[in-house]
């Protein structure tokens, strides 16, 4: 059985700029959410896609948005950069009746 | 508006003795509660849950306690080891009508430290 898989590991933007990360779900996960996660702080929860549509949004501006696709992999898209988008961000997978997550390990976003 | 807490940034133990990670939440709505154990340069890696209706889960050398009352949990880990080195994050969550649960809110860790 496969893991959660995000690419790339790291990445340097300027501010301004657009970044799409990726993630492939555990096999079997047709449930993906992403995470921003700061220094020192926990993880925040940014979205949720199930079956290809958005199910559940945190306090995110509409600058982050998303897609999940058929075969239930993803994409995080944030346009117009800002340095505060500096974070480690986490795609997190779950299937069916099943109680965790399972989380890849993340993109570090750099955005200068 | 935190809904999770860990309160103690830091713990330090020595190895074989206990360790115990504290968490409170505020939310009332929430009824499943998961603990992660994250390494450096690795995503979150669940340890063990637990449901509301319990108050209590053991795995292994893991138990988690859960006392709704007071709206706290906490992980204990006997006997620690030094690979338990790590952050752990308290998480919480509402599961929704189709049992699978729903968004996790993260306390902010503690880093658990094992001395040998």
């Amino acid at each position: 059985e496969t893991g959660v898989t995000q690419s790339p590991t790291h990445l340097i933007k300027t501010r301004g700029q657009q970044v799409t990360l990726r993630c492939s779900s555990q096999s079997g996960h047709n449930t993906v959410s992403w995470y921003q996660q700061a220094l020192g702080q926990g993880p925040q929860f940014i979205f949720q896609y199930y079956r290809e549509e958005e199910n559940g949004r945190g306090n995110f501006p509409p600058r982050f948005s998303g897609l999940q696709f058929p075969n239930y992999s993803s994409e995080l898209n944030v346009n117009a950069l800002e340095l505060d988008d500096s974070a480690l961000y986490l795609c997190a997978s779950t299937g069916p009746f099943n109680y965790g997550y399972t989380f890849g390990s993340g993109t570090r976003l750099t955005v200068v | 508006d935190q809904q999770v807490k860990q309160n103690s940034p830091s713990l330090s133990v020595q190895e074989g003795r206990i360790s115990i990670l504290n968490c409170d939440y505020t939310n009332s709505m929430f009824d499943y509660f998961l603990w992660y154990k994250k390494y450096p340069a690795e995503g979150p890696t669940f340890l063990i849950s637990i449901s509301s209706i319990k108050d209590k889960n053991e795995d292994g050398r893991f138990t988690v306690f859960l006392n709704k009352s007071a709206k706290h949990l906490s992980l204990h880990i006997v006997p620690s080891q030094p690979g338990d080195s790590a952050v752990y994050f308290c998480a919480a969550t509402r599961m929704n009508s189709g049992g699978s649960n729903y968004k996790l809110t993260f306390g902010k860790g503690t880093l658990l430290t094992v001395n040998p």
